[in-house]
């Protein structure tokens, strides 16, 4: 069945350093991919989406390119700050015989970003 | 905005005790979802519904569980017989039925501590 992999955490950063999170997926059809940001004793938040091969998600600084040809789904961020430290969820999404479609998530990535 | 709205945020109660949890949608949302999240993995789907209809539940929703949608609203999630095992947080998530890649959007979740 389709899977996301996400790189392990935490990842631990300076406040102004580059972030780089990564995501590969393996799916049979083409699914949208999909990143979410969860605060602690929170639920979801919709980052940024891609929904075919070479689109680029862009939300608050961060991007992400849908790479069809590695299977990936890299979320990266030029400058981040104390505010980003959260848990980060690589998703895609799994389409449905009724149209609709399910979300298959990655384990998380925490990020923990110091002063 | 109102977004996905779900009660109680926690609930702690004794094993073999019965639960029941809400999700209100987002109001123009015909897809909800219901997903639960371990501590440390990423959320795993439980059940779909479009409008009234629940039309999808995955294998995780064992015959203790049982999901409602009885007027195409709100939704309610019913585990009997608790167990240890149930401890997790439930997710409720709301999509838009126009489209194929509609995001789908989260609640703030229901945390269930068993004792």
């Amino acid at each position: 069945g389709d899977s996301v992999t996400q790189m392990e955490g935490p990842v631990t950063l300076s406040e102004e350093a580059f972030l780089t999170i990564n995501c590969t997926y393996t799916a049979t059809g083409y699914p949208s991919l999909f990143w979410y940001v969860q605060y602690p004793g929170e639920g979801l938040q919709l980052l940024l989406k891609a929904t075919k091969a070479d689109d680029k998600g862009s939300n608050k600084g961060f991007e992400a390119t849908y790479r069809k040809e590695t299977t990936s789904f890299h979320l990266e961020k030029g400058s981040v700050q104390v505010s980003d430290s959260a848990v980060y969820f690589c998703a895609l999404s799994e389409m449905r015989s009724g149209g609709y479609n399910k979300l298959i998530f990655g384990a998380g990535t925490r990020l923990a970003v110091h002063p | 905005d109102t977004g996905v709205s779900q009660d109680p945020r926690h609930k702690i109660t004794k094993r073999g005790q019965n639960v029941t949890f809400r999700c209100d949608p987002i109001s123009e949302h015909n897809r909800l979802y219901w997903y639960r999240q371990t501590l440390g993995q990423g959320p795993e789907f439980l059940t779909y519904f479009q409008n009234e209809a629940q039309l999808e539940k995955s294998r995780l929703l064992s015959d203790r569980f049982s999901a409602e949608r009885p007027k195409g609203s709100f939704s309610t999630l019913e585990i009997q017989r608790t167990e240890q095992g149930d401890s997790a947080m439930y997710l409720c998530a709301s999509s838009f039925s126009q489209g194929s890649n509609q995001p789908q959007h989260f609640g703030d979740g229901t945390r269930l501590s068993i004792l």
